[in-house]
């Protein structure tokens, strides 16, 4: 699985859009981004995932650079209940190796 | 659809006994993993069944075992429990297949306390 990298927090304001950074330079070809959240204490929820395209969903919008070296996940209108904290997890199959992700807080 | 559905979902128990825990899968998933997360260690993969068979294992020792029926309902047991051992053990599950993506979905856990 490939070795991802994201900020330890982030802020956002409510109503306004959501950007996560991850990087994960060492993903290989075969290997999708996932993004999932667990909010406090819950099991993970999925978001989205994709290989190379953009993808978005009715929860967010995931776009990957094209080298597949970072991506993005966006949250077009936080709102108080994505207060959460995201996971970037590259994997080709199988197990999820999940590191610490951003705690993201959205604040009124 | 119903989710994955995990029972108990709290627990206490007292070092040196031994749990099971239970997991039912999606209707039609075919594969349950199971994780343990802990404050310190954070979310770590404990292993993988598929058609009653283990198909990826984590790295946990041998008091960590897991079994998977027809049904593709799931159970894992903790022997000879340990203070470490206190944890959110998560299940997620998904229709295994191999060599594609192959989005896994979480249950809510279940909170173990050993004392």
């Amino acid at each position: 699985d490939a070795k991802t990298t994201q900020p330890p927090s982030m802020d956002c304001a409510e109503g306004r859009a959501a950007n996560l950074p991850c990087n994960h330079s060492t993903i290989s070809g075969n290997e999708y981004v996932y993004w999932y959240r667990q909010i406090h204490s819950q099991g993970p929820q999925y978001i989205i995932h994709g290989l190379k395209n953009n993808e978005t969903n009715e929860m967010a919008s995931l776009i990957i650079t094209e080298d597949r070296k970072s991506s993005t996940l966006i949250l077009p209108h936080a709102t108080l209940r994505d207060t959460a904290v995201y996971y970037c997890i590259g994997t080709s199959y199988g197990k999820l190796t999940f590191g610490q992700g951003t705690i993201l807080t959205v604040h009124p | 659809k119903a989710g994955v559905t995990q029972t108990p979902r709290y627990l206490i128990k007292t070092r040196g006994q031994q749990v099971t825990l239970s997991c039912s899968p999606i209707s039609g998933h075919r594969s349950v993993s199971w994780y343990q997360q802990t404050p310190g260690q954070g979310l770590q993969f404990l292993f993988e069944y598929f058609s009653e068979t283990q198909r990826n294992k984590g790295n946990f020792p041998g008091r960590f075992s897991g079994r998977q029926f027809s049904n593709s309902r799931s159970e894992m047991n903790v022997s000879t429990l340990e203070l470490g051992d206190s944890a959110l053990y998560l299940c997620a599950s998904s229709w295994g297949r191999m060599g594609s993506t192959d989005t896994q979905y979480f249950g809510p856990g279940t909170r173990l306390t050993v004392l």
